[in-house]
């Protein structure tokens, strides 16, 4: 029983593409994260959905666009991908707590590779 | 601008031995702070938390500790055991930013047989 699952582990695409990442969470969680971790290693937070709410959007270029379809799913597209965008995408989730602290889970990340 | 930083990007350690892995931070506004472990193709997976009101938290082997003034916290490991090796993030929070986490980049532990 994986808490947060992605789908799908490894993606490999060309240029120009666009592509999809799905991720799911059965801690009935109610928080929803996109991390990329690039090539030096940084965890950085992409986007942040709340009960379906964006409440965190990074400096992404608008080729990234998460949907929340409910508050188990937090999906990631990519349109038009490029070279730069090849790194590991990690969904997280959390229960939000107001001002109080909250810990977030991570689901096994998917691996991006652009050709 | 990295506001959390970790300054070891590796350390390896006998088993049996104390690991301290270190972390430093420059947003005075952070009041939540975590170790998370990774290992290869996996996702971290949180180990141990501390909040701003406190100086010390312990979970097992595992100790985490906090010096406010000097921006640092520390995570302590002992007795350290070969399945610790792996790469162990430091994260922090607050409550202004939506609690989002900044990580800092991570310290490979190796602890050797």
């Amino acid at each position: 029983d994986t808490a947060v699952s992605q789908t799908p582990k490894y993606l490999v695409t060309q240029m120009g593409n666009d592509k999809s990442i799905k991720c799911e969470q059965n801690l009935g969680h109610d928080t929803m994260y996109w991390y990329k971790q690039d090539s030096k290693k940084f965890l950085k937070i992409m986007f942040s959905y709340n009960n379906k709410e964006l409440i965190i959007n990074e400096t992404v270029p608008n080729r990234f666009s998460p949907k929340s379809p409910d508050k188990a799913h937090l999906n990631l597209h990519i349109n038009s991908l490029e070279l730069g965008d090849s790194a590991v995408y990690f969904c997280a989730s959390s229960q939000f707590r107001g001002l109080a602290p909250e810990t977030q889970y991570f689901g096994p990340g998917t691996r991006l590779l652009v050709l | 601008d990295q506001q959390v930083k970790q300054n070891s990007p590796s350390l390896s350690v006998q088993e049996g031995r104390i690991s301290i892995l270190n972390c430093d931070y420059t947003n005075s506004m952070f009041d939540y702070f975590l170790w998370y472990k990774k290992y290869p193709a996996e996702g971290p997976t949180f180990l141990i938390s501390i909040s701003s009101i406190k100086d010390k938290n312990e979970d097992g082997r595992f100790t985490v500790f906090l010096n406010k003034s000097a921006k640092h916290l520390s995570l302590h490991i002992v007795p350290s055991q070969p399945g610790d090796s792996a790469v162990y993030f430091c994260a922090a929070s607050y409550s202004g930013s939506a609690r989002q986490l900044t990580f800092g980049s991570g310290t490979q532990l190796t602890v050797l047989p």
